[in-house]
């Protein structure tokens, strides 16, 4: 069964540092998001692309974060310089349609900002 | 500003028994609802979906019922077993100011335990 994969699983870096999450989705979909889950809190939604570029983004999304799909099958965030409470559970999905909310969620890739 | 609301942050239900999963939403921009669930250490899990032109939405032992003038859906399991026992999370998709279908926005989950 297809699926979307996620890299790395776990992350630990300095405040301050750079970080690239990377993301593999679905082969045939064509939306893509990041969502995050910050310990014991919800998940919430960052950031949605669709056809090479953003079609929203949460107020979360400020400008250390950036997504891009450089060579049409990964999709990586980047989170510039790191701060402590961007310590979360980062989630992409991607799904085949824009008619329904049926996203299909990697494994997710844990970030640890020190 | 919780746009969709989960008021039970868990629940405990002995197999055999219906699990029932509550979910209030705010927002009447919001047309299509979504249930996943989710084990520690994965990637939440899509398990059933509703529209708004929808009241029910039945999928094996998994049903969803949606009552749009109170803005409130439920997610019944029946019969329940141990292997259900997850985070469940509510999810809509639409919001204001305008109706987007690129924003699927989550509740914060309750965890059902079902006892053996």
């Amino acid at each position: 069964e297809p699926e979307v994969t996620q890299t790395p699983s776990h992350q630990v870096t300095q405040m301050g540092q750079e970080v690239i999450l990377r993301c593999v989705p679905i082969s045939n979909h064509l939306y893509f998001y990041w969502y995050r889950q910050i310990l014991g809190q919800k998940v919430e939604f960052l950031v949605s692309f669709y056809n090479n570029e953003i079609s929203e983004k949460s107020e979360i999304f400020d400008d250390q974060f950036s997504v891009e799909r450089p060579d049409g099958s990964n999709f990586t965030l980047k989170i510039r310089s790191t701060k402590l409470e961007d310590s979360a559970m980062y989630f992409c999905a991607s799904s085949e349609s824009e008619n329904t909310g049926e996203l299909f969620f990697g494994e997710g890739s844990r970030l640890t900002v020190l | 500003d919780q746009q969709v609301k989960q008021n039970s942050p868990s629940l405990s239900v002995q197999e055999g028994r219906i699990s029932i999963l509550n979910c209030d939403y705010t927002n009447s921009m919001f047309d299509y609802f979504l249930w996943y669930k989710k084990y520690p250490a994965e990637g939440p899990t899509f398990l059933i979906s509703i529209s708004s032109i929808k009241d029910k939405n039945e999928d094996g032992r998994f049903t969803v019922f949606l009552n749009k003038s109170a803005k409130h859906l439920s997610l019944h399991i029946v019969p329940s077993q141990p292997g259900d026992s997850a985070v469940y999370f509510c999810a809509a998709r639409g919001c204001c100011p305008k109706t987007s279908y690129d924003k699927v926005i989550f509740g914060p989950g309750t965890s059902l335990s079902v006892i053996p």
